[in-house]
């Protein structure tokens, strides 16, 4: 089973500032099967980036994916209000399909 | 519009018995694959386990393998997540979601989620 581990747990920043999210794999993740999640309080997930850097329908360009093996990063260049949450980054190359366990992404 | 609209709240007794729904609207439901993902309260997602509809081919985490019970009925669109005799650690908030078209393979990103149902078990 391969084992994603999400870095920093917590990350304070403030608005127009950029954040970068860091999402590593015990294993090499085939193909780039690597997806990237927002979720706010009392919301279900939502799918931000797949294949590793390619952003969701709807998504806003200030968001991208990156990486590739074992190794990526979601970033967003210019943080929004709207874009204070909890990310999860999950592989879906290897069942099981596993999730990293989370990034508060919180406001300073 | 593509929709997964998922059963209402439960409140459940350990040793009951309970299954929750999750309709797929908006697109041929018997060519993705649909998966459960579970989440504690407080705590990050999980993957339960996939199914594809058109022949029932279900795949579980080995997590949670014996643990539930995932089905679906093609005629009405609807997959399904059971357990047979519930626990209180089964107290979670429990999302469906959308896979990737069979052809390609159940390997593939979730979009949409459903909206979760919570299920409580609480003597």
């Amino acid at each position: 089973e391969i084992v994603l581990t999400q870095s920093p747990g917590t990350l304070s920043l403030s608005p127009g500032e950029r954040a970068t999210l860091s999402c590593r794999a015990s294993q090499s993740v085939s193909s780039s099967y690597l997806a990237w999640y927002q979720q706010k309080p009392g919301q279900a997930p939502r799918l931000l980036i797949y294949g590793a850097s390619s952003r969701a329908t709807g998504i806003p360009d200030r968001f991208s994916g990156s990486g590739s093996g074992t190794d990526f990063t979601l970033t967003i260049s210019r943080l929004e209000p709207e874009d204070f949450a909890v990310y999860y980054c999950q592989q879906y190359g290897s069942s099981p399909f596993s999730f990293g366990q989370g990034t508060r992404l919180e406001i300073k | 519009e593509v929709q997964l609209v998922q059963s209402g709240a439960e409140v459940k007794k350990p040793g009951e018995s309970l299954k929750i729904s999750c309709k797929g609207s908006g697109y041929s439901f018997t060519s993705y694959w649909i998966g459960w993902v579970r989440q504690m309260p407080g705590k990050g997602l999980e993957w339960m386990g996939i199914i594809y509809p058109g022949d029932s081919d279900t795949r579980y985490s080995p997590s949670f393998q014996g643990q539930v019970t995932i089905s679906a009925d093609k005629s009405i669109s609807t997959a399904y997540l059971q357990w047979s005799s519930l626990k209180a650690s089964d107290t979670a908030m429990y999302y469906c979601v959308r896979g990737g078209e069979a052809v390609a393979g159940m390997e593939n990103w979730f979009d949409p989620w459903g909206q979760g149902t919570l299920v409580t078990v609480s003597s």
